[in-house]
């Protein structure tokens, strides 16, 4: 079955340190990825995805992610955060016949000054 | 203007209550979902409709019963509401069903049973 690891509950790092947070997915054919973000009260808005091709896929606000194939990863990075980007990090799995995706529990990111 | 919107944004509402929670998009997406959010952040999709028919049907109590007029709107109705249906509720949509679609979100529904 299709299923998604976040191991990291809760990260916090500094305004202007790098990040990365994990994702571990498990599915049975190529997967379609993909990291939202949530914001306080708000809805999931799409970061980046990967669905073939370059394995290292950038998206919005300076994000990007790399999938490793051999480590069934596709962990999200930043070179450097910036206060605005305390939220809720989610990677997810999609694939098979339907568009259903498959969520990871979440990664509640925090910035210290 | 939005392209994925909800209504109402809160609802509270007692036990064994009937509600109704409404979808729209402006995207002229062909699929719409429904996920659910509980109290731990964890999201789950519960229906998902493509051109107004159900293509997805995860394990969900039958008191919970989505309705697609068009294809533009998806709503969520529910049943006798129980305690534990409290959650944030988000409505979706996509392009097509085809898994490399990206989706897009609404704001979300918070859902307060007391």
């Amino acid at each position: 079955a299709q299923s998604v690891t976040q191991p990291d509950i809760h990260i916090t790092v500094s305004e202007g340190a790098s990040l990365e947070l994990r994702c571990n997915y498990s599915y049975g054919a190529t997967p379609y990825l993909f990291w939202y973000v949530q914001s306080p009260g708000q809805g999931l808005q799409l970061l980046l995805k990967y669905f073939s091709g370059d394995t290292l896929v950038q998206g919005i606000k300076g994000f990007e992610a790399e999938f490793k194939r051999s480590q069934s990863s596709f962990n999200l990075r930043k070179p450097s955060v910036h206060w605005s980007d305390a939220a809720e990090y989610f990677c997810a799995v999609g694939g098979g016949a339907t568009n259903k995706l498959i969520f990871g529990t979440g990664t509640l990111l925090a910035v210290q000054p | 203007d939005t392209a994925v919107s909800q209504t109402p944004k809160y609802l509270v509402t007692q036990m064994g209550n009937d509600k109704s929670i409404k979808c729209e998009q402006n995207l002229g997406h062909d699929t719409m979902y429904w996920y659910k959010q509980d109290s731990k952040k964890f999201l789950k999709i519960m229906f998902s409709y493509n051109n107004k028919e159900l293509i997805i049907n995860e394990t969900v109590p039958n008191r919970f019963s989505p309705k697609s007029p068009d294809k533009a709107h998806l709503n969520l109705h529910i049943n006798s509401l129980e305690l534990g249906d409290s959650a944030v509720y988000f409505c979706a949509s996509s392009p097509s069903e085809r898994p490399n679609t990206e989706a897009f979100f609404g704001q979300g529904t918070r859902l307060t049973v007391v």
